[in-house]
């Protein structure tokens, strides 16, 4: 099966700016994660999507950051304005049926994003 | 409650050698840790996962162990190779409420020299 598709890889930008990352999930994943990997650290999670909706956002700073999953498939990841602190990895994850051992998350390689 | 403490920071092993990576919890409520094992550039993939009502799970050379009344589980991974370099990172979850919602902890670098 076709992994977690992410893009950009990378992206540099200055601070203030805004971004947006994009993820396709494996095919037929109901859940889908976004995780923060700062350089050095584990990753983070910043939201959870189920279908289309949002099961658990609360890591997420909403002052800046924003994410929807329109039809319940694609999944967009947006920062506006963009700080310093902002500099790390998103990871997209995608899993088939949370809450079962052989479902594991699957992840996508990440967006690189360098903020100057 | 929610922290998953991970040591050591780094790791260095010549090959054959056997690599053992710690992990504690404090939240009870946990009941599924697994290790995820990440390449430079590249998202973190499933290695091994163990439930609190086993002992130990042995995948190939992966084995973890548990300890639920020390609240701890450990990877170990034997005859470890060069290929084994990697950032590995253990995780915790509630699986039933929280949808595999994983704390990771804070990883580990292994480099295991030929």
């Amino acid at each position: 099966e076709a992994g977690v598709a992410q893009s950009p890889r990378y992206k540099i930008i200055e601070k203030r700016q805004s971004v947006a990352f994009w993820c396709n999930p494996i095919s037929g994943h109901a859940t889908l994660y976004w995780y923060q990997q700062i350089l050095g650290q584990g990753p983070k999670l910043l939201i959870q999507f189920q279908n289309n909706g949002v099961v658990d956002d609360s890591q997420l700073p909403k002052d800046r950051f924003s994410a929807e999953r329109l039809k319940g498939v694609d999944s967009t990841l947006k920062i506006q304005p963009a700080k310093l602190e902002d500099s790390a990895v998103y990871l997209c994850a995608s899993s088939s049926r949370p809450g079962q051992e052989n479902s594991p998350l699957h992840f996508g390689n990440g967006t690189r994003l360098t903020v100057t | 409650q929610q922290q998953v403490k991970q040591s050591p920071q780094s790791l260095i092993v010549q090959k054959g050698g056997i690599s053992i990576i710690n992990c504690a919890y404090e939240n009870t409520a946990f009941d599924y840790f697994p290790w995820y094992q990440q390449f430079p550039g590249k998202g973190p993939a499933l290695l091994i996962a163990i439930r609190p009502d086993v002992s130990e799970k042995k995948e190939g050379r992966f084995t973890i162990s548990f300890n639920k009344s020390a609240k701890q589980f450990s990877l170990h991974i034997m005859d470890s190779q060069p290929g084994d370099s990697a950032t590995y990172f253990c995780a915790a979850s509630m699986q039933e409420t929280s949808g595999s919602r994983l704390t990771f902890g804070e990883g580990t670098q292994l480099t295991v020299n030929p």
